[in-house]
């Protein structure tokens, strides 16, 4: 069966400090990889999503950027964080179903900028 | 524009007190409608997909249908382990997925 793995779990950071969120999946080859940002009150909102290897698309334009090296992993980074980064970060991957793609969540990475 | 409105905001239950959290959509052509359960600090777990209206789906104390222009999760006779965050999803025909801002759930024994 297919498992994603996000770590780490909690992260507080200072401000202009970098950052790295690592997220993997196993048990499937060459899945959609997603990363979202929930902020309390506020519905999900997507930040970045891979359909391949070096493949990343822009939903939003902010501090941070993605890297997808290997098929099944996917990289959350920044050069220099801010305030506002703090949230808490998901990563997901997707299967379709007749038709429409679903996804799964990891578990999260809850960020706090400092 | 495409929007998700979930309602209410948060809901206190007593354990095995039935009710229905509401997922209203205004989107352009919905190809699928999500629902999820989040509990604090973890990521959404999914619960179901469905597709088109007057469809229904069923899981435990759960059962989520779906019109054209809103989805119930009808919780029954529920037990304080059901207290989560509830989460719905749209898929829209542009292939966008619009997420809701949940329905807190509170059970009490």
């Amino acid at each position: 069966s297919q498992t994603i793995h996000q770590w780490p779990a909690t992260l507080v950071q200072p401000v202009g400090s970098p950052l790295s969120l690592e997220c993997t999946v196993e048990g499937t080859s060459n899945p959609n990889l997603y990363w979202y940002r929930q902020a309390a009150g506020r519905g999900l909102q997507l930040l970045f999503y891979s359909v391949g290897i070096g493949q990343i698309s822009s939903e939003v334009p902010q501090n941070l950027s993605a890297s997808r090296p290997q098929d099944r992993q996917f990289i959350l980074s920044s050069k220099k964080l801010l305030l506002s980064d703090s949230g808490f970060y998901l990563c997901a991957w997707s299967v379709s179903g007749q038709g429409v793609e679903k996804l799964f969540f990891g578990s999260g990475t809850q960020l706090s900028v400092l | 524009e495409d929007q998700v409105t979930q309602s209410p905001e948060a809901l206190r239950l007593q354990e095995g007190e039935s009710s229905s959290l509401n997922c209203s959509y205004t989107v352009s052509g919905l190809r699928g409608l999500f629902w999820y359960r989040q509990d604090p600090g973890k990521g959404p777990e999914f619960l179901f997909t469905l597709y088109s209206a007057g469809e229904e789906k069923e899981k435990e104390r759960l059962k989520a249908t779906l019109t054209k222009k809103e989805s119930f999760l009808h919780i029954t006779a529920p037990k304080p382990e059901d207290s989560a965050t509830y989460l719905c999803a749209v898929r829209a025909n542009t292939d966008k997925l619009i997420f809701g801002t949940g329905t807190r759930l509170q059970v009490f024994p």
